[in-house]
């Protein structure tokens, strides 16, 4: 069985500084991973994803992560805070023989003018 | 190319009641999942389902069940509704390993 921990619950930032989200995974196989963002009252949206191959994985908005083997790691960051990246954030997992998506419970980002 | 689309948007019911909710899937899309969303659960998987046949199940109790036709539209169904299932029900189509979401349906039990 798969699974993620994502640590803290709400991260705060202000604008233009480091974002930081840190994400753990367990799997018995190798893992694909995901990291999806969910604005208010929508669906979510992905922001990039680790299948093979590299392991710094650039996304959308100016998002990556780094697939972290010998850590169980996949944090995502992005050097510069936009006021429009406060919503949450969300690690997934899926293993390679299995097609259900095992979620974190989530960061939720603030941003500070 | 049309994202995944779900219907209703919202959703009143009141206990002991059913519920029936819709997924259209991306186009080409053969493979389609629910997810429940509470603030207290955060994202559960319910189940998939590819080809008309489902392939996975969450632990979830009967009263929740799914189908899907030979257009890959899926529907879900929630019998005899309890207050806890209130929640974002979110659909998502794929083709490969990337899952693709919909708005998602917001039940409200009251």
């Amino acid at each position: 069985a798969q699974s993620v921990t994502q640590l803290g619950s709400h991260v705060s930032v202000s604008e233009g500084a480091l974002v930081l989200l840190r994400c753990n995974y367990s799997s018995s196989v190798p893992p694909y991973l995901f990291w999806y963002v969910q604005y208010p009252n929508q669906g979510l949206q992905l922001l990039l994803k680790y299948t093979t191959g590299a392991t710094l994985v650039k996304g959308i908005n100016g998002f990556e992560a780094e697939f972290k083997k010998s850590e169980t790691s996949f944090h995502l960051t992005k050097p510069s805070a936009h006021m429009s990246d406060a919503a949450e954030y969300f690690c997934a997992v899926i293993s390679s023989n299995d097609y259900k998506l095992s979620f974190g419970a989530g960061t939720t980002v603030t941003v500070r003018a | 190319k049309a994202g995944v689309t779900q219907t209703p948007r919202y959703l009143i019911k009141t206990r002991g009641q059913q519920v029936t909710l819709s997924c259209s899937p991306i186009s080409g899309h053969r493979s389609v999942s629910w997810y429940q969303q509470t603030p207290g659960q955060g994202l559960q998987f319910l189940f998939e389902y590819f080809s008309e046949t489902q392939r996975n199940k969450g632990n979830f109790p009967g009263r929740f069940s799914g189908r899907q036709f030979s257009n890959s539209r899926s529907e879900m169904n929630v019998s005899t509704l309890e207050l806890g299932d209130s929640a974002l029900y979110l659909c998502a189509s794929s083709l490969a390993d990337e899952q693709f979401f919909g708005p998602g349906t917001r039940l409200t039990v009251l």
